[in-house]
C-alpha cells in the first residue's frame, strides 16, 4: 500500500462547480497534513494546511478525519484558474520530519 | 515570503557527464534542505534530506554515490548528479524550512531544475 494515495484524476469540471478530492494515508503516526498546488512544469506551492478541527480559506475548505486516515479538499465555485494537480502531502514524526507527497490529483475547470 | 532558487532551471548534458544542482535559500537560513526528483506523471519523491554541515540522510534505493549532496552553508545545498545516464533525466526540486522547525512550518521549494541526458 503506498504511503499517500489519491486518485489522479483528471477531474473535469465546468465553471462555478463544486469538486472534492480524498486523500488516504498509511501511516497512523502521521502528524502534519497539507495540500499543495502543482502548475503544469513548476514548483508545488503549498494551497493550505489541514488542521484537526477543519479549516477553510475562501472557497477552498480541507478537512482531516484521523480515524479513516485520510484528509479532503474541497473547492466551491470552481474557477478557471484552480486548473492545476492538487498534491495531499503528509508529514511524519521524527527529527528530520519525514514528508511524502501523494501523486496528485488533476484539476481540469472547463470554461 | 520565503524565496528559495536553483540553478540551473535546465541542463541538457551528454550520458557519462557530471551535473551540479545548486539550491538556495535567498532571504532566511535553512539549517534542513531537502530534494525531491519528479518523473512525468509522477509524485514527487524523496531523494535526500540535507543538514548544515552534517551528512545527507538518503531515502531508501537512492544511491548517496551517484547523487552527492552538499549542505556547506545555512543558505546553500548543492546536488551532483555523478555519471549522469538517461534514465537520470527528471525534475529535480529542492526545498528549505526555515528554523525553527515545527509541525506546521511550510516548506518553500526552488523553481525546479530540468535535467535531461542524452
Amino acid at each position: 500500500r503506498k504511503e499517500v494515495e489519491q486518485d489522479p484524476g483528471p477531474f473535469n469540471v465546468p465553471e462555478g462547480a463544486t469538486v472534492a478530492f480524498n486523500c488516504t494515508y498509511s501511516n497512523s503516526a502521521s502528524q502534519s497534513f497539507f495540500w499543495y498546488r502543482q502548475d503544469c512544469r513548476k514548483e508545488p506551492k503549498l494551497l493550505m494546511s489541514v488542521y484537526s478541527s477543519g479549516n477553510e480559506d475562501g472557497r477552498f475548505t480541507a478537512q482531516l478525519n484521523r480515524a479513516s486516515q485520510y484528509i479532503s479538499l474541497l473547492i466551491r465555485d470552481s474557477k478557471l484558474s484552480d486548473s492545476a494537480t492538487y498534491l495531499c502531502v503528509v508529514k511524519d514524526l521524527g527529527g528530520y520530519q519525514k514528508v511524502t507527497f501523494g501523486i496528485g490529483t488533476k484539476l481540469q475547470v472547463i470554461p | 515570503g520565503a524565496v528559495v532558487s536553483q540553478h540551473p532551471s535546465r541542463v541538457i548534458c551528454k550520458s557519462g557527464t557530471s551535473v551540479k544542482i545548486e539550491c538556495r535559500s535567498l532571504d532566511f537560513q535553512a539549517t534542513t534542505m531537502f530534494w525531491y526528483r519528479q518523473f512525468p506523471k509522477k509524485s514527487l519523491m524523496l531523494m535526500a534530506t540535507s543538514n548544515e554541515g552534517s551528512k545527507a540522510t538518503y531515502e531508501q534505493g537512492v544511491e548517496k554515490d551517484k547523487f552527492l549532496i552538499n549542505h556547506a552553508s545555512l543558505t546553500l545545498s548543492t546536488l551532483t548528479v555523478t555519471s549522469a545516464h538517461p534514465e537520470d533525466s527528471s525534475f529535480y526540486i529542492c526545498s528549505a524550512r526555515d528554523r525553527p522547525a515545527s509541525s506546521y512550518n511550510e516548506q518553500f521549494f526552488g523553481p525546479g531544475t530540468r535535467l535531461t541526458v542524452l
